[in-house]
């Protein structure tokens, strides 16, 4: 199948780190993405990695990858109100990205 | 901004009526990907063109067609519409099977 899971939503105090978790199933993808949604706008690159790696950091964004489980995870430290929005995994088959369902991030001070 | 436009920004139409979606990719990209979004689907792959082909085809009704043309500007086209065809509509372009896939801001359409 083509099924992306993520958690539907997630509530993090200010200034405390958030993780987002997301599986895969199509062991043959290259890349796997992380996109932000802000309410009413498009979806925004946040990063990558590629699936020959175990982790990459960025700034405040620590992606882990665990290829045998087909499971990914988007680390974000210092969370800020500035980050809450809808969180989305994909992974990259030939000639597309399947998407998850997304993750609501709610960051409360 | 990633590079990628779309027109119009809203749309509001009456069932039964046809629509066009326009799409710009970034300067370079020769990919543009067709994405619907809506509350209880999510984001759902329509259709994917690379340099004016089509290449493939994901849960695109028969009522909805797109092409891509020769200046790499990309149409979707969705007629006889429903209440139920009320969505974002996205358009992403990227490098063929580059890294990155950049997304425009979408058209929101409402059918009422």
């Amino acid at each position: 199948g083509e099924d992306v899971e993520q958690s539907l939503f997630l509530s993090v105090r200010e200034g405390d780190s958030s993780v987002i978790n997301c599986t895969y199933t199509d062991s043959s993808s290259t890349y796997l993405y992380w996109y932000k949604q802000e309410p009413g706008a498009g979806l925004q690159l946040l990063t990558y990695i590629f699936s020959n790696m175990d982790m990459k950091q960025d700034q405040r964004l620590t992606v882990l990858l665990n290829k045998k489980d087909k499971h990914l995870s988007l680390r974000i430290a210092d969370t800020q109100t500035g980050d809450s929005a809808i969180y989305f995994c994909a992974e990259r088959t030939p000639y597309k990205l399947i998407f998850g369902t997304g993750t609501r991030l709610q960051v409360f001070p | 901004d990633s590079g990628v436009t779309q027109t119009p920004k809203h749309l509001i139409t009456a069932t039964g009526q046809r629509v066009t979606l326009r799409c710009s990719p970034r300067s370079g990209d020769l990919s543009v990907y067709w994405y619907q979004q809506s509350l209880d689907q999510g984001l759902q792959f329509l259709i994917q063109y690379y340099n004016g082909e089509e290449r493939a085809k994901g849960n695109i009704l028969e009522r909805f067609s797109a092409q891509q043309f020769p200046d790499l500007h990309s149409e979707l086209n969705l007629s006889s519409l429903e209440l139920g065809d009320s969505a974002l509509y996205f358009c992403a372009s990227s490098v063929d099977r580059g890294t990155e896939a950049f997304f425009g801001q979408g058209t929101r359409l409402t059918v009422v």
